[in-house]
This record gives C-alpha cells, structure tokens and sequence, in this order.
C-alpha cells in the first residue's frame, strides 16, 4: 500500500534562508508525487508535482522537488523563504499510479515558520 | 472561473445530531472527492464521485456518513448521528477527470461537535 510520511510537524527558518520540507513514500506502484499548500482557512493548492520524465520539477511561488527513487524521497526546496510562504504544506501520493491529482494519499503535513 | 463552493463554512453541533455539507464543485467537473481532514493529520478521501456515480467510497464511515450527488454535479455530504471524533474540516474537490488533471479544493466546512 501507499503512504507517505513528511519528517518534522513543523518547520522554522528566517526570512531568505533556504526552505527544506522533507518527504518519504512508499510506494508498490510507480509514484505520482505531489506537493499543496494549505494557507489558514483555506482548501488546498497544488504547488507542484512528479508524473514521469524529469525529477527535478518546478512549481508554482519558486518552490522545487526532486524526485530521487533510490532514496524513496521528494523533498520540497525553496532557496530563500519569503514571509507569504508561512503555511502547511502536505506532500501527496496517488494510490493507484494515476496522474489524477484529487485521490490522493496525504502525509501528516509540516507547518512552515518564516521568521523575520 | 468560479471555484469549489462549499457550505456552511463553520458548523458546531451537539454529538448524536446530524449535520449536512454542500459542495458545489467547478463547472463540468465530473468528478467530485470529500476528504475529512482532522486537526493535525493530513487530509484522507471519504468517498469519489464520477458524474452521479461513486468510484470509490472504502474509507466511508458507512454506519453514520452518507453522500449523494443526485445530478451529477453538487453534492452532500450527511453525518447522521455525530461523534465527538467526527470534529474535523471536510474538504471538497472537483476534476474534469481526465488524466493529469488538476483538483480544485474548496475551502472546507469546519465541523466542531460538543
């Protein structure tokens, strides 16, 4: 079966540092990965995401991930932190292989601190 | 573009009552998901919707939630009766379905129930 595990609840950085919000899965199908944010009071947007091909993928507000299979991980970076990126984040497996992004398996999310 | 509607936005009540969410997904979304996501965890998929069929309903608390999207296009979500762990934000979001599409997520209900 599929999970996903996110390492750290919560996560602390100054305003220009580097972000780093680290995520594991298990997978017994090839992975689907993705990465949303959730902002207070708010659903969920879709920040970025892994289908196939490249493993370096880009998304939305210059936030990145890697997909590296052999390490089972999709950490999501950030190379300098900006005050508005104060949020949850939850990274995100499809259960069944599929590139759908609305049935997913979430993990237990990681809340971002921006310090000043 | 409008996006996922979702009603009420707050909703407190006594356990053993029921309650009821709506979703009213973006336009010519046919498929439509509920999540329960409780404080802390991330969110899990209560039940999928395909038009006015579900897809996948395994992880329903069947004895006391029900779903229906009669039209195929909004949808309610019923806690029928509620529990003190039902205290949660339900989220709904719809996709045109096809492959490699996006999810819109509404914004939520937030449910406390006392």
């Amino acid at each position: 079966a599929q999970s996903v595990t996110q390492l750290g609840s919560h996560v602390s950085v100054s305003e220009g540092a580097l972000v780093l919000l680290r995520c594991n899965y298990s997978s017994s199908v090839p992975p689907y990965l993705f990465w949303y944010v959730q902002y207070p009071n708010q659903g969920l947007q879709l920040l970025l995401k892994y289908t196939t091909g490249a493993t370096l993928v880009k998304g939305i507000n210059g936030f990145e991930a890697e997909f590296k299979k052999s390490e089972t991980s999709f950490h999501l970076t950030k190379p300098s932190a900006h005050m508005s990126d104060a949020a949850e984040y939850f990274c995100a497996v499809s259960p069944d292989g599929s590139s759908n992004t609305g049935k997913l398996i979430f993990g237990q999310g990681t809340t971002l601190q921006v310090k000043p | 573009e409008a996006g996922v509607a979702q009603s009420p936005r707050y909703k407190i009540i006594e356990k053993r009552q029921s309650v009821a969410f709506w979703c009213n997904p973006i336009s010519g979304h046919a498929t439509l998901y509920w999540y329960q996501q409780i404080l802390g965890q991330g969110p899990k998929l209560l039940i999928q919707f395909q038009n006015n069929g579900v897809v996948d309903d395994s992880q329903l608390p069947k004895d006391r939630f029900s779903a229906e999207r009669l039209k195929g296009v909004d949808s309610t979500l019923k806690i029928q009766p509620a529990k003190l762990e039902d205290s949660a934000v339900y989220l709904c979001a719809s996709s045109d379905g096809g492959k490699d599409t996006e999810a819109f997520f509404g914004q939520g209900t937030r449910l406390t129930v006392v």
